[in-house]
């Protein structure tokens, strides 16, 4: 099946800093990829869809200046939370698709746990 | 608005028993419906998932789903639960349509413990 890689897999910064977190589709092109954020406890939530080439879209509440996406190629996109905050810390996880029409699959990154002290 | 409902937060099953983990959904015409299981801190692993067809769905480690479309629902169930199910389980909807994104919805996950 598909694969969907992440790095890093934790990654623990001081308050301020920035963190950038990749996100590969190893065997597939991924036009479209998305980000989701986990709190402990609680489901996905969808952040941002980013398409190839194209400025990523927001979901509502989410800070497009904190969150900066970048999917400069079919297997890469990035995200990099600017200045992060203790709160920031969370488990995020990419997720690539793969197919086109409607019938698409989503196929999900291991996540990445961010620690921000 | 679509929405996923996974009405137990933990399901507790001996092991060798059967498993069932409920899952019910709200989507405006036709839905594509999915389970995934997440291990402690990894990423989520597909299941099985529903899009048309034979309302019984089979899966990846013995699992399968029944869609039910007049009761909304998409239970997990596995004859014979193993320890090494022991993990938390996401039921998701999208809505079906031609072309396009449609967004996914994901429930707010059960945690299946098997216990030995």
């Amino acid at each position: 099946g598909a694969v969907v890689s992440q790095h890093p897999s934790w990654v623990i910064c001081k308050s301020g800093t920035s963190v950038k977190i990749e996100c590969r589709s190893l065997d597939f092109q991924a036009t479209t990829m998305f980000w989701y954020r986990q709190f402990p406890k609680q489901s996905l939530m969808l952040m941002a869809t980013s398409n190839e080439g194209s400025k990523a879209t927001y979901e509502q509440g989410v800070e497009k200046d904190k969150f900066l996406i970048n999917h400069a190629s079919l297997t890469l996109s990035t995200l990099t939370v600017t200045s992060a905050h203790p709160e920031d810390s969370s488990f995020y996880i990419c997720s690539a698709r793969a197919g086109t029409g409607s019938l698409y699959e989503q196929y999900f990154g291991p996540g990445t746990r961010l620690t921000v002290t | 608005a679509q929405s996923v409902a996974q009405p137990e937060d933990q399901v507790n099953v001996a092991e060798g028993n059967p498993l069932t983990v409920k899952c019910t959904y709200s989507v405006s015409g036709n839905p594509y419906l999915f389970w995934y299981v997440q291990y402690p801190n990894r990423g989520l692993q597909f299941l099985l998932k529903y899009i048309t067809g034979d309302n019984l769905v089979k899966g990846s480690y013995g699992f399968e789903a029944e869609f039910n479309k007049s009761q909304t629902s998409f239970h997990l169930k596995k004859p014979s639960a193993l320890v090494s199910d022991s993990a938390l389980y996401f039921c998701a909807v999208r809505q079906s349509g031609s072309g396009g994104y449609q967004k996914v919805t994901f429930g707010t996950g059960t945690k299946l413990q098997v216990i030995p």
